[in-house]
């Protein structure tokens, strides 16, 4: 199984501050690998795919980049509506692995 | 717009069934995998399992030979039977399109809860 170590596992940021959350895979990935997120009582909303896609209907302050084992997830302006839970997951093989999760709260 | 709907979570008891179903909308359904993912309360994300467009099917080690998927391309609509419930299944069951190409896409959730 592909093992996915997401860091920090919580932040606190202001709005307007950029940020990055890192996602490293135990093994490689071939790029099939995706960025979600998630606030409390909601179901995830996808982000990111293949690495670097940006999601359909997605503002362009998210961005995903890496290659291999390790990649990033960066908010480029983080506002009000961006503080929640991301993950990212794997998709290269069975079985579907995520990360732990960042919670990125207000500071 | 593509919307996955789930249904058929509710209360269980320990050593029951249920089957939860999705039905997808504005998807090529039968070209992708499909895959159902679930949320213990307070708890991170855990892949339960996924089917190809064509059949083949993919589980978990916690819940093989207890659960299975299944999908009905001429209906749009994936299916997990879960049998032999325990209170650790205890969660929010999502339907996801989380692998293969192009745009990813979640239900809503639906909640299965296993207890007495």
């Amino acid at each position: 199984d592909i093992q996915m170590t997401q860091s920090p596992s919580s932040l606190s940021a202001s709005v307007g501050d950029r940020v990055t959350i890192t996602c490293r895979a135990s093994q490689g990935t071939n790029n099939y690998l995706a960025w979600f997120q998630q606030k409390p009582g909601k179901a995830p909303k996808s982000l990111i795919y293949a690495a670097s896609s940006l999601q359909s209907g997605v503002p362009s302050k998210f961005s995903g980049s890496g290659s291999g084992t390790d990649f990033t997830l960066t908010i480029s302006s983080l506002q009000p509506e961006d503080f929640a839970t991301y993950y990212c997951q794997q998709y290269n093989s069975y079985p579907l692995t995520f990360g732990g999760g960042t919670k990125v709260e207000i500071k | 717009e593509v919307q996955l709907l789930e249904s058929g979570g509710g209360l269980v008891q320990p050593g029951g069934s249920l089957r939860l179903s999705c039905t997808a909308t504005g998807l090529s359904f039968g070209r992708y995998a499909m895959s159902w993912v679930r949320q213990a309360p307070g708890k991170g994300l855990e892949w339960v399992s996924a089917i190809s467009g064509a059949g083949t099917t993919y589980y978990a080690d916690s819940v093989k030979d207890r659960f299975t998927i299944s999908r009905d391309n001429s209906k749009n609509t994936l299916y997990l039977q879960m049998n032999s419930l325990r209170a650790e299944d205890t969660a929010v069951y999502y339907c996801a399109k989380i692998s293969g190409p192009y745009d990813h896409y979640w239900g809503q959730g639906t909640l299965v809860t296993v207890s007495s």
